[in-house]
């Protein structure tokens, strides 16, 4: 089954720890996205990466860091210095940063206690 | 800077029955809009794009600029169109990154 896959589909972990949420694609995408959901409030960008090696911080980047080592991979880590980190978390990627249909993964519900 | 509103969060109407969800939004320059679907226990997808000028599951969207909205219609919509929507847009030719709405949850009742 091509496409995005988020794992894990729910993952829960004690404040003050750091945890990693996976993002892998198989559309040979250039471009891939970190969104946050809430409720209400829509999706918000939190980083975008262009090209491997490259990426750039979004409108909530803090609290937050990620890596592009390998064009397939896009992990997201939620740090202890993220005040509110319980949320829904979508990956997307298209084509090219300039190709703008967006393509989503099924979502990592972060839960923190 | 540019925003998406979508002033109605929640939206019901009976089977067959017209619908329209609305979006306004702001940017000064020329934008590219989207509406985008999320079928319960689904993903997120793009249902369509103003640039393409199509009906997709028999909804159309035009963009007025007069009015910087974007406003999505069914004349008769169905059970199935029961879901959340999101408007979305991105500065044309500029950065892809999208700018979404807060959604509008859709319910058809039968």
């Amino acid at each position: 089954d091509g496409g995005i896959t988020q794992s894990p589909k729910y993952l829960f972990r004690k404040e003050g720890q750091n945890v990693t949420l996976s993002c892998e694609q198989n559309l040979n995408h250039d471009a891939m996205y970190w969104y946050r959901q809430d409720p209400g409030q829509g999706l918000r960008l939190i980083y975008y990466s262009q090209i491997v090696n490259d990426f750039q911080k979004g409108d909530i980047a803090e609290g937050y860091s990620v890596s592009r080592e390998k064009k397939e991979s896009f992990p997201l880590t939620v740090t202890s210095a993220q005040k509110n980190p319980t949320a829904f978390y979508l990956c997307a990627s298209s084509r090219t940063v300039w190709n703008t249909e967006a393509f989503f993964g099924q979502g990592t519900r972060l839960t923190v206690v | 800077a540019q925003r998406v509103t979508q002033p109605e969060k929640l939206l019901s109407v009976f089977k067959g029955a017209p619908v329209e969800l609305k979006c306004n939004y702001s940017y000064s320059g020329s934008p590219e809009l989207f509406w985008y679907v999320q079928y319960s226990r689904q993903r997120l997808q793009l249902l369509l794009r103003h640039i393409s000028r199509e009906s997709i599951k028999g909804f159309t969207a035009d963009l007025n600029k007069g009015e910087t909205s974007f406003h999505l219609k069914k004349p008769f919509a169905q059970e199935e169109d029961s879901a959340m929507y999101y408007c979305a847009l991105t500065r044309g030719s500029t950065l892809g990154r999208l700018y979404f709405g807060r959604g509008t949850q859709l319910t058809v009742w039968p």
